[in-house]
Protein backbone atom coordinates (compact mmCIF):
# COMPACT_ATOMS: atom_id res chain seq x y z
CA UNK A 1 0.00 0.00 0.00
CA UNK A 2 1.62 3.64 -1.10
CA UNK A 3 -1.56 5.61 1.17
CA UNK A 4 -1.59 7.29 -2.21
CA UNK A 5 -6.15 6.78 -2.82
CA UNK A 6 -7.95 7.89 -5.67
CA UNK A 7 -11.50 7.73 -6.25
CA UNK A 8 -13.36 6.65 -8.26
CA UNK A 9 -11.90 3.60 -9.41
CA UNK A 10 -13.91 2.97 -12.85
CA UNK A 11 -16.07 5.35 -14.59
CA UNK A 12 -17.93 5.77 -17.92
CA UNK A 13 -18.61 9.11 -19.32
CA UNK A 14 -20.10 10.46 -23.10
CA UNK A 15 -17.91 12.59 -25.27
CA UNK A 16 -18.86 16.24 -24.50
CA UNK A 17 -19.32 15.83 -20.56
CA UNK A 18 -17.05 16.79 -17.62
CA UNK A 19 -15.48 14.71 -15.05
CA UNK A 20 -13.44 15.06 -11.48
CA UNK A 21 -11.38 12.88 -10.74
CA UNK A 22 -10.07 12.77 -6.70
CA UNK A 23 -6.83 11.79 -4.89
CA UNK A 24 -5.76 11.84 -1.45
CA UNK A 25 -1.85 12.34 -1.02
CA UNK A 26 0.35 10.37 1.39
CA UNK A 27 0.80 11.49 4.62
CA UNK A 28 3.29 14.36 4.69
CA UNK A 29 3.65 14.31 1.08
CA UNK A 30 2.48 18.01 -0.45
CA UNK A 31 3.16 17.77 -4.39
CA UNK A 32 0.39 15.76 -6.11
CA UNK A 33 1.19 14.92 -9.56
CA UNK A 34 -1.43 13.51 -12.29
CA UNK A 35 -0.66 10.89 -15.38
CA UNK A 36 -2.55 9.79 -18.20
CA UNK A 37 -1.88 6.22 -19.29
CA UNK A 38 -3.29 5.18 -22.43
CA UNK A 39 -3.76 1.11 -23.44
CA UNK A 40 -0.31 0.09 -24.25
CA UNK A 41 1.87 3.18 -22.85
CA UNK A 42 3.51 4.33 -19.92
CA UNK A 43 2.17 7.17 -18.06
CA UNK A 44 2.44 10.83 -19.33
CA UNK A 45 2.28 13.95 -17.45
CA UNK A 46 -0.42 15.96 -17.01
CA UNK A 47 0.72 18.67 -14.56
CA UNK A 48 1.43 18.99 -10.52
CA UNK A 49 0.07 21.04 -7.39
CA UNK A 50 2.55 22.12 -4.82
CA UNK A 51 1.19 24.59 -2.37
CA UNK A 52 -2.32 24.79 -3.88
CA UNK A 53 -0.81 26.10 -7.03
CA UNK A 54 0.18 24.19 -10.57
CA UNK A 55 3.62 24.49 -11.03
CA UNK A 56 4.28 22.73 -14.11
CA UNK A 57 2.45 21.28 -16.66
CA UNK A 58 2.80 18.28 -19.60
CA UNK A 59 1.69 18.64 -23.40
CA UNK A 60 -1.88 18.45 -22.47
CA UNK A 61 -4.77 21.02 -23.48
CA UNK A 62 -6.52 23.87 -20.97
CA UNK A 63 -9.71 21.48 -20.77
CA UNK A 64 -7.45 19.82 -18.21
CA UNK A 65 -7.09 21.54 -15.17
CA UNK A 66 -6.86 20.58 -11.24
CA UNK A 67 -7.02 21.73 -7.58
CA UNK A 68 -4.91 21.21 -4.64
CA UNK A 69 -6.94 21.59 -0.94
CA UNK A 70 -4.70 22.50 1.97
CA UNK A 71 -4.59 19.30 3.06
CA UNK A 72 -3.02 18.51 -0.03
CA UNK A 73 -5.42 16.06 -1.45
CA UNK A 74 -6.15 17.01 -4.81
CA UNK A 75 -8.65 16.79 -8.21
CA UNK A 76 -8.33 16.42 -11.84
CA UNK A 77 -11.38 18.09 -14.04
CA UNK A 78 -11.42 17.54 -17.82
CA UNK A 79 -13.97 19.18 -19.53
CA UNK A 80 -15.74 18.53 -23.19
CA UNK A 81 -14.67 15.28 -22.99
CA UNK A 82 -12.99 13.45 -26.35
CA UNK A 83 -13.17 9.58 -27.04
CA UNK A 84 -9.04 10.13 -26.73
CA UNK A 85 -9.51 10.97 -23.35
CA UNK A 86 -9.98 6.94 -22.36
CA UNK A 87 -6.99 6.16 -20.15
CA UNK A 88 -6.00 5.08 -16.43
CA UNK A 89 -5.59 8.38 -14.83
CA UNK A 90 -3.14 8.32 -11.94
CA UNK A 91 -2.15 10.21 -9.21
CA UNK A 92 1.28 10.25 -7.56
CA UNK A 93 2.75 12.48 -4.13
CA UNK A 94 5.98 13.41 -3.42
CA UNK A 95 7.87 14.85 -0.24
CA UNK A 96 10.58 17.47 0.52
CA UNK A 97 12.50 14.25 1.49
CA UNK A 98 13.00 13.17 -1.50
CA UNK A 99 11.73 12.57 -5.49
CA UNK A 100 10.38 9.31 -5.14
CA UNK A 101 6.70 9.39 -6.50
CA UNK A 102 3.95 7.14 -5.05
CA UNK A 103 1.10 6.37 -7.12
CA UNK A 104 -2.72 5.24 -6.67
CA UNK A 105 -4.51 2.95 -7.84
CA UNK A 106 -5.45 4.77 -10.73
CA UNK A 107 -9.41 5.73 -12.20
CA UNK A 108 -10.16 3.99 -15.60
CA UNK A 109 -11.78 6.41 -17.43
CA UNK A 110 -14.09 5.71 -20.11
CA UNK A 111 -15.26 7.59 -22.92
CA UNK A 112 -17.90 6.98 -25.32
CA UNK B 1 12.67 16.35 -26.65
CA UNK B 2 13.36 14.21 -23.64
CA UNK B 3 12.25 10.71 -23.88
CA UNK B 4 12.82 7.51 -22.63
CA UNK B 5 13.07 3.91 -25.13
CA UNK B 6 12.07 0.39 -23.65
CA UNK B 7 13.92 -1.77 -25.97
CA UNK B 8 11.34 -4.89 -25.59
CA UNK B 9 7.20 -4.61 -25.31
CA UNK B 10 7.17 -8.21 -24.54
CA UNK B 11 9.17 -10.75 -22.59
CA UNK B 12 8.39 -13.92 -22.04
CA UNK B 13 10.56 -16.37 -19.63
CA UNK B 14 10.81 -19.75 -18.14
CA UNK B 15 11.16 -19.69 -14.13
CA UNK B 16 15.15 -19.51 -13.10
CA UNK B 17 15.95 -17.76 -16.37
CA UNK B 18 17.52 -14.54 -16.39
CA UNK B 19 16.25 -11.07 -17.35
CA UNK B 20 17.56 -8.12 -18.41
CA UNK B 21 15.11 -4.97 -19.69
CA UNK B 22 16.83 -2.00 -21.74
CA UNK B 23 15.84 1.31 -20.71
CA UNK B 24 17.86 4.44 -22.71
CA UNK B 25 16.75 8.43 -22.26
CA UNK B 26 17.47 11.28 -23.91
CA UNK B 27 18.55 14.27 -21.56
CA UNK B 28 21.75 15.79 -21.83
CA UNK B 29 21.80 16.51 -18.28
CA UNK B 30 21.65 15.45 -14.16
CA UNK B 31 18.75 12.97 -14.22
CA UNK B 32 17.47 11.34 -11.37
CA UNK B 33 16.46 6.88 -12.28
CA UNK B 34 13.87 4.59 -11.82
CA UNK B 35 12.01 1.34 -12.55
CA UNK B 36 8.78 1.00 -11.71
CA UNK B 37 6.77 -2.32 -11.62
CA UNK B 38 2.84 -3.08 -12.16
CA UNK B 39 1.79 -6.66 -11.17
CA UNK B 40 -1.86 -7.22 -12.45
CA UNK B 41 -4.64 -5.41 -11.04
CA UNK B 42 -2.54 -3.55 -8.48
CA UNK B 43 -0.39 0.10 -8.45
CA UNK B 44 2.64 1.08 -9.81
CA UNK B 45 5.46 0.43 -7.34
CA UNK B 46 8.64 1.67 -6.95
CA UNK B 47 11.05 -1.28 -7.86
CA UNK B 48 14.68 0.76 -7.07
CA UNK B 49 15.88 4.10 -8.13
CA UNK B 50 19.60 5.79 -8.86
CA UNK B 51 20.11 9.18 -7.48
CA UNK B 52 23.78 9.59 -7.34
CA UNK B 53 27.03 7.05 -6.57
CA UNK B 54 27.62 3.73 -7.57
CA UNK B 55 26.23 3.14 -10.45
CA UNK B 56 25.11 -0.36 -9.89
CA UNK B 57 21.63 -0.02 -7.45
CA UNK B 58 20.20 -2.81 -5.68
CA UNK B 59 16.11 -2.97 -5.58
CA UNK B 60 13.53 -5.00 -4.01
CA UNK B 61 12.77 -8.88 -4.94
CA UNK B 62 16.31 -9.79 -5.92
CA UNK B 63 16.02 -6.96 -8.65
CA UNK B 64 19.44 -4.53 -10.00
CA UNK B 65 20.11 -2.14 -12.25
CA UNK B 66 23.26 -0.40 -13.51
CA UNK B 67 23.41 3.47 -14.74
CA UNK B 68 26.06 3.58 -17.73
CA UNK B 69 26.11 7.55 -18.57
CA UNK B 70 27.86 7.33 -21.17
CA UNK B 71 25.19 5.18 -23.05
CA UNK B 72 22.73 7.23 -21.42
CA UNK B 73 21.28 4.15 -20.20
CA UNK B 74 19.59 2.36 -16.96
CA UNK B 75 19.27 -1.80 -17.40
CA UNK B 76 17.51 -3.70 -15.24
CA UNK B 77 18.70 -7.06 -14.61
CA UNK B 78 17.47 -10.25 -12.27
CA UNK B 79 19.81 -13.28 -12.57
CA UNK B 80 16.68 -16.11 -11.61
CA UNK B 81 12.86 -14.70 -12.30
CA UNK B 82 9.68 -16.51 -10.39
CA UNK B 83 6.33 -16.83 -11.61
CA UNK B 84 5.63 -13.78 -9.18
CA UNK B 85 7.64 -11.60 -11.76
CA UNK B 86 5.11 -11.85 -14.32
CA UNK B 87 3.84 -7.83 -14.05
CA UNK B 88 4.76 -4.68 -16.55
CA UNK B 89 7.95 -2.72 -15.62
CA UNK B 90 8.60 0.80 -16.66
CA UNK B 91 11.43 2.85 -16.69
CA UNK B 92 11.22 6.58 -15.57
CA UNK B 93 13.81 9.42 -15.77
CA UNK B 94 13.57 12.56 -13.86
CA UNK B 95 15.53 15.43 -15.61
CA UNK B 96 16.60 17.50 -12.27
CA UNK B 97 15.94 21.13 -12.18
CA UNK B 98 12.81 21.49 -12.35
CA UNK B 99 9.46 19.98 -11.03
CA UNK B 100 8.97 16.24 -10.17
CA UNK B 101 7.95 15.05 -13.95
CA UNK B 102 8.33 11.99 -14.04
CA UNK B 103 9.18 10.56 -18.36
CA UNK B 104 8.12 7.17 -18.54
CA UNK B 105 9.11 4.79 -21.00
CA UNK B 106 6.41 2.82 -22.66
CA UNK B 107 6.89 -0.69 -20.63
CA UNK B 108 7.84 -3.84 -21.20
CA UNK B 109 5.19 -6.70 -20.37
CA UNK B 110 7.15 -9.53 -18.56
CA UNK B 111 5.80 -13.05 -18.68
CA UNK B 112 7.42 -16.19 -16.69
CA UNK B 113 5.75 -19.35 -16.98
CA UNK B 114 6.08 -22.27 -14.46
Amino acid sequence: ETGVTQSPTHLIKTRGQQVTLRCSSQSGHNTVSWYQQALGQGPQFIFQYYREEENGRGNFPPRFSGLQFPNYSSELNVNALELDDSALYLCASTSNRGPEAFFGQGTRLTVV
Amino acid sequence: AQSVSQHNHHVILSEAASLELGCNYSYGGTVNLFWYVQYPGQHLQLLLKYFSGDPLVKGIKGFEAEFIKSKFSFNLRKPSVQWSDTAEYFCAVLPLGGYNKLIFGAGTRLAVHP
